[in-house]
């Protein structure tokens, strides 16, 4: 089965601070995703990799960066954090190469609260 | 522009029940559709999916039905049990899953 694994369920900084989220997953899949969850909003894709070291943005990655240094580990970066990113953070997998479509599979989410 | 669209933001229905959620797309090139359920304070969990080669694709007590001209699926819960409420997403994706447009849930409510 699956594992995503994010470090914090509930965090709370301040504005200004720089903020790292973690994710983990044990199942070596080369596609890895953060999304943030807003109501009525859904789910929006902030930066995705696909690989070891590579990253494309997503809708809204204004104010946010990733890192990918370890297949296993995908981690979001709040440069400067700013009260607009109050919200709840998920990061997903899915490998690549499949043959037929495949679901992402999610973490349990950080509710990130920005004072 | 939303290119997928849950109208309805909330949905109550009697236990042992029927459930209708509905999605609509605007993107004919979707072509892979996915429903998620979400409980507060965890991440989404995938419930059923359905090609674009097909009309409908069942799992136990989860239906997902795709009407392609009309570019809308929806996902039948029967009988509806008081598990079931929770957070509804519906997802699509164009030749690959890799990125998933999301719509922005139904809340979904089981009255005992």
């Amino acid at each position: 089965d699956v594992k995503v694994t994010q470090s914090s369920r509930y965090l709370v900084k301040r504005t200004g601070e720089k903020v790292f989220l973690e994710c983990v997953q044990d199942m070596d899949h080369e596609n890895m995703f953060w999304y943030r969850q807003d109501p009525g909003l859904g789910l929006r894709l902030i930066y995705f990799s696909y690989d070891v070291k590579m990253k494309e943005k997503g809708d809204i990655p204004e104010g946010y960066s990733v890192s990918r240094e370890k297949k296993e580990r995908f981690s979001l970066i709040l440069e400067s954090a700013s009260t607009n990113q109050t919200s709840m953070y998920l990061c997903a997998s899915i490998p690549s190469g499949v043959s037929s479509n495949q679901p992402q599979h999610f973490g349990d989410g950080t509710r990130l609260s920005i004072l | 522009d939303q290119q997928v669209k849950q109208n309805s933001p909330s949905l109550s229905v009697q236990e042992g029940r029927i459930s209708i959620l509905n999605c609509d797309y605007t993107n004919s090139m979707f072509d892979y559709f996915l429903w998620y359920k979400k409980y507060p304070a965890e991440g989404p969990t995938f419930l059923i999916s359905i090609s674009s080669i097909k009309d409908k694709n069942e799992d136990g007590r989860f239906t997902v039905f795709l009407n392609k001209s009309a570019k809308h699926l929806s996902l039948h819960i029967v009988p509806s049990q008081p598990g079931d409420s929770a957070v509804y997403f519906c997802a699509a994706s164009a030749y690959s899953n890799y990125q998933l447009i999301w719509g922005a849930g139904t809340k979904l409510i089981i009255k005992p």
